[in-house]
């Protein structure tokens, strides 16, 4: 199984909703990444989890706080958000956070705040 | 810091040759990336460079000079297909292995 699952792939929430995203790797990988991806802009980390402990938090906003409940599962709990965080938001996995090991991305969530 | 250049837009035609380059300026080299990304769709992975030289593979190869900070991918046999965006990302070893993606470029391949 080479795949990383996201799920919903899609999401609508007012600015005072509580809502999760979640993603999901079986390849055995030890790292995973929180990238959010406005339109026509490359994705921008988040979060990176190496070995299920939050290794960098890229300055995020308190309103994005991510979980990583075991090494195949890595949430993203949303509160109180803002329009400008709508945007596509890439879960992504790799071997570890070493050398040439290439991310494998999952198909993301497109998050819409009204 | 990093800094990622690549060019915003390049257009080719079906069946060309086509060169994509990054230039970078980084505190920790540790490994250049390129992705390839389909409108609405995820990134996916197309090479790893992290010594100098050209590493090939099938119609798509990818170049790097260190000393230079400078990167390419050359895709062959354009395909229809391969209208999309072309990611360079940068990872850093002072920076906890993170990478930092380019801005992309836009390959519109036409008939």
């Amino acid at each position: 199984d080479t795949e990383v699952t996201q799920t919903p792939k899609h999401l609508v929430m007012g600015m005072t909703n509580k809502k999760s995203l979640k993603c999901e790797q079986h390849m055995g990988h030890r790292a995973m990444y929180w990238y959010k991806q406005k339109a026509k802009k490359p994705p921008e980390l988040m979060f990176v989890y190496s070995y299920e402990k939050l290794s960098i938090n890229e300055s995020v906003p308190s309103r994005f706080s991510p979980e990583c409940p075991n090494s195949s599962l890595l949430n993203l709990h949303l509160h109180a958000l803002q329009p400008e965080d709508s945007a596509l938001y890439l879960c992504a996995s790799s071997q570890d956070t070493g050398g040439g090991n290439e991310q494998f991305f999952g198909p993301g969530t497109r998050l819409t705040v009204l | 810091g990093q800094n990622i250049d690549q060019p915003t837009e390049m257009t080719a035609t079906e069946g060309a040759i086509v060169q994509i380059n990054c230039t970078y300026q980084t505190s920790g080299f540790n490994g250049l990336f390129w992705y390839q990304q389909h409108a609405g769709e995820a990134p996916t992975f197309l090479s790893y460079n992290v010594l100098d030289g050209l590493e090939e593979k099938g119609r798509f190869s990818s170049f790097l000079s260190r000393s230079k900070g400078y990167s390419y991918l050359l895709l062959k046999e354009l395909q229809m297909k391969d209208s999309a965006s072309y990611l360079c990302a940068v990872r850093d070893f002072t920076n906890a292995g993170k990478s930092t993606f380019g801005d992309g470029t836009t390959l519109t391949v036409k008939p």
